[in-house]
């Protein structure tokens, strides 16, 4: 398995304008989160979906912030209008149901600076 | 209550030296306590974890000491080398969730 893939790795962007990261998860993992760090917060939960479900939301900074898992090898994470205080580094994870053993599996995440 | 508190924010350590990482909790609830580690440009991976049945688990180089009364586990890094100089997380889960909840991290670097 090619593990958690996300895209793109880095982008800037200018303030106002919508952005999108996506996260494509490990086969067969129930679960997927999507993070976000930065030196200042550390890691952040977002959001997190059950079988492509979102469960909690509640770490959604605001309504700029929106995300769906339309199936269960694809998830998006939308920014509109983004904002420079979103600058940072987005993680989306996957594991399985019983993530006590093989624990979170990250991608590579997403750099995004907003200018 | 859901906090997971980790210390020191930064450690230097010698090649060959232990590195030691300190985490603390509150919530007894927790029953899963896994280290990550993260290189630059990377994500997190799973290091090693435990269960609060047990007061040690030890992978290779890496131990995890805990200790349910005081409410604190650790990270002993034993043979330190440069090559495991990372950013270290010490999170925890409960069984009705699953959420991590993530220590602040540790900039840990191995000086040659």
């Amino acid at each position: 398995d090619a593990g958690v893939i996300q895209s793109p790795r880095h982008e800037v962007t200018e303030m106002g304008q919508e952005v999108t990261l996506r996260c494509k998860p490990i086969s067969g993992h129930d679960y997927l989160f999507w993070y976000r760090q930065t030196m200042m917060r550390g890691l952040e939960l977002l959001i997190y979906f059950n079988n492509n479900v979102p469960i909690d939301d509640s770490g959604m900074p605001e309504d700029r912030f929106s995300a769906k898992m339309p199936n269960a090898s694809f998830s998006t994470l939308k920014i509109q209008p983004s904002e420079p205080r979103d600058s940072a580094v987005y993680f989306c994870a996957s594991s399985p149901t019983e993530n006590r053993i093989y624990g979170y599996t990250f991608g590579s995440g997403t750099r995004l600076t907003v200018v | 209550q859901q906090q997971v508190k980790q210390s020191p924010q930064s450690l230097i350590v010698q090649k060959g030296g232990i590195s030691i990482i300190n985490c603390a909790y509150e919530n007894t609830a927790f029953d899963y306590f896994p280290w990550y580690q993260q290189f630059p440009g990377k994500g997190p991976a799973l290091l090693i974890a435990i269960r609060p049945d047990v007061s040690e688990k030890k992978e290779g180089r890496f131990t995890i000491s805990f200790n349910k009364s005081a409410k604190q586990f650790s990270l002993h890094i034993m043979d330190s080398q440069p090559g495991d100089s990372a950013t270290y997380f010490c999170a925890a889960r409960m069984d009705s969730n699953y959420q991590l909840i993530w220590g602040a991290g540790t900039k840990l670097i191995i000086k040659p």
